[in-house]
């Protein structure tokens, strides 16, 4: 029954080491975000796509790109993560802006570089 | 200023009481507004969402929104232990282009036995 899925569940890297998060949905939902969270923080958006639309905020580091090649399937690719990056990596998803908004969360991959 | 501000706490409350939290907006055009609860290392889990002025309730958890005053509030009536994890507020501005989900940095909600 699991709705939002991400891949990996946990993830260890080097430093510098090009990684990618994916998340996938069932929902069908054409809105679908990237959150970062750090320990005792809130979770930051890095950006969202309303279908194939990409919509960046202003503050994510250029090393952070995403992909979503279809309404299912999201990716975020890390070009050169430093020390700085690790944290958890959220993917939520919400039905379109006539909708009420509300995001579903997959479980996260926590992501930890070395 | 931060577009959505909560407290941090922690909020330590008995069990069987009411727990009070509290949520401040900054953009006036924000349309939708929900809570979120965060277990320790897990995700969040939406438990309420109100779309306009007044009260929303359900079961143990009553959601109140005050667009004028730019603010919303949680209230759980007799807390529970299971209750204890941090509970964001997440404001939506919706619009075009899926509108733009923005949390605050949680208040963290201790129950005690």
């Amino acid at each position: 029954d699991a709705m939002v899925i991400q891949n990996p569940r946990y993830q260890v890297t080097q430093f510098g080491k090009p990684v990618t998060l994916s998340c996938s949905q069932t929902l069908n939902h054409n809105v679908m975000y990237w959150y970062q969270q750090k320990s005792s923080q809130a979770p930051k958006l890095l950006f969202h796509y309303y279908d194939k639309d990409f919509n960046n905020e202003a503050d994510t580091p250029d090393n952070f790109q995403s992909r979503r090649p279809n309404t299912s399937f999201c990716f975020l690719d890390i070009r050169s993560p430093g020390l700085g990056d690790t944290a958890m990596y959220l993917c939520a998803t919400s039905r379109d802006p006539g909708g009420p908004g509300e995001a579903f969360f997959g479980q996260g991959t926590r992501l930890t570089v070395v | 200023q931060k577009e959505v501000e909560q407290n941090s706490g922690p909020l330590s409350v008995p069990e069987g009481a009411i727990a009070s939290l509290n949520c401040t907006y900054s953009d006036r055009v924000s349309q939708s507004f929900f809570w979120y609860r965060q277990y320790s290392g897990k995700s969040p889990e939406l438990i309420m969402s109100i779309y306009s002025n007044g009260d929303k309730e359900d079961g143990r958890f009553t959601a109140q929104l005050n667009k004028a005053s730019q603010y919303v509030s949680l209230l759980i009536r007799d807390s529970q232990p299971s209750d204890s994890a941090t509970y964001l507020c997440a404001v939506n501005r919706g619009g075009n282009q899926g509108g733009k989900l923005i949390f605050g940095q949680g208040t963290e909600l201790s129950v005690k036995p």
